[in-house]
């Protein structure tokens, strides 16, 4: 299984633009790169998917350059509510009984 | 429509008593995942339904930890004997097909179970 490896804090004010990058060196053909967000008392909740190139959604872009070794979730202007903890995973869920790998996250801190 | 519910939210047993927790799942969602949250880190698979089958029981610690879902649809973690390292946050995820690319699974809130 490809491992992650993330920053374990980052602190940002509301209207910036914040990105997280992730490093997953192993990264196997199969895997797709998949970040969730987590609020505090609440389970993790999926922000967006990608396998290459860019994805963007209403919420995020991620960003995955062409050696797929790392990738960047990019959140836009960001408010305090964007405060909580970020998970990068990568895998194939198929191949691993549909079971989600969550390493330790980034926890991100939104001031005003 | 209605997400993943839990209950209890939370749970207070002392050292050596068996706890239930629930999940209801979305409905009509093929696969049900547990999983185990220790204070600071993420989630950590514990056993993994789909339909009536558990596919997967290879994160479960220990033979005091025993899920089920019989009918499919609603899920119950059982922990037997509970012991102080088994305080945590259980996390009940499902999603709506299984062994596909749909790699979106929809999160309880979890049940706090404190041991004492």
């Amino acid at each position: 299984l490809a491992k992650t490896t993330q920053p374990i804090s980052m602190d940002s004010y509301e209207g910036q633009e914040v990105n997280i990058t992730c490093s997953h060196n192993n990264i196997a053909t199969n895997d797709y790169i998949t970040w969730y967000q987590q609020f505090p008392s609440q389970g993790p909740r999926f922000i967006i998917q990608g396998y290459k190139t860019k994805v963007t959604n209403e919420v995020a872009s991620l960003f995955i350059p062409a050696d797929r070794k790392s990738s960047t979730l990019s959140l836009p202007r960001v408010s305090l509510s964007d405060t909580a903890v970020y998970y990068c995973l990568v895998g194939d869920p198929p191949n691993q009984g549909g079971k989600l790998i969550f390493g330790q996250g980034t926890e991100l801190s939104v001031k005003p | 429509g209605a997400g993943v519910s839990q209950s209890p939210r939370y749970k207070v047993a002392k050292r050596g008593q068996d706890v239930a927790l629930r999940c209801d799942p979305i409905s009509g969602h093929v696969s049900l995942f547990w999983y185990q949250q220790a204070l600071g880190q993420g989630p950590e698979f514990l056993t993994y339904f789909q339909n009536e089958a558990q596919l997967d029981k290879s994160g479960l610690p220990s033979d005091r930890f025993f899920a089920e879902r019989p009918e499919g649809s609603v899920s119950t973690l059982k922990i037997q004997r509970t012991q102080q390292e088994d305080s945590a946050v259980y996390l009940c995820a499902s999603s709506l097909t299984s062994g596909t690319l749909d790699y979106e699974q929809y999160f309880g809130p979890g049940t706090r179970l404190t041991v004492t």
